[in-house]
């Protein structure tokens, strides 16, 4: 297994289209987190699978956003009509539910977004 | 509002001296204590925890301090090395996990 991926690694787009980002979590893992950071910030929360169920979703995440999980397995984040303020590293991960989830954490390397 | 703060934007040590980086948090329900690394254009990488029934967890040259009743949490390093250079996150939860903003460490050769 060689980790957590995503795709694509930086993605630059004009004001107002749409994009969309795939992370491909570590395949033993339940758990898919989407997190965003911008310059200066911690990752900040947006939202989580357990299998493809989504069971929470922070109040970051605007209608412009959705996140899927259709099978348990990959995820893909859209963001429509993208803004400038949407620039940022959006970060996935994976983990085991129960105790041990925390513990385990693993982020793949972002997708850096650019709206220009 | 931020429920955990790392009120140290950067720190700069001496090889081979102790690095200590420090994190307060607000909610005292949180079960999980973590410490993560980053490098540029990486993802954060693990680095040590602690659970909320332990108050102190070794490994190697790193160390993690948790005090509940002052909501606080710290990391030693020592002795610190160049390689040690990075952004140092504090994450906190149960669930999910919450991140301050980060600590800038530079250990100077």
């Amino acid at each position: 297994d060689t980790g957590v991926s995503q795709d694509p690694r930086h993605k630059i787009t004009k004001r107002g289209q749409n994009v969309t980002f795939r992370c491909d979590p570590i395949s033993e893992h339940n758990r898919l987190y989407w997190y965003r950071q911008t310059l200066g910030q911690g990752p900040e929360f947006l939202t989580y699978f357990q299998n493809e169920a989504q069971l929470e979703k922070s109040r970051l995440l605007s209608d412009r956003f959705s996140a899927e999980r259709p099978k348990g397995s990959f995820s893909t984040l859209e963001i429509q009509r993208t803004e400038q303020g949407d620039s940022a590293m959006y970060l996935c991960a994976s983990s085991l539910s129960g105790e041990r989830g925390l513990l385990g954490y693993t982020f793949g390397s972002g997708t850096r977004l650019t709206v220009v | 509002d931020q429920q955990v703060k790392q009120n140290s934007p950067s720190l700069s040590v001496q090889e081979g001296r102790i690095s200590i980086l420090n994190c307060d948090y607000t909610n005292s329900m949180f079960d999980y204590f973590l410490w993560y690394k980053k490098y540029p254009a990486e993802g954060p990488t693990f680095l040590i925890s602690i659970s909320s029934i332990k108050d102190k967890n070794e490994d190697g040259r790193f160390t993690v301090f948790l005090n509940k009743s002052a909501k606080h949490l710290s990391l030693h390093i020592v002795p610190s090395q160049p390689g040690d250079s990075a952004v140092y996150f504090c994450a906190v939860g149960s669930e999910k996990l919450v991140f301050g903003k980060g600590t800038k460490l530079t250990v100077n050769p």
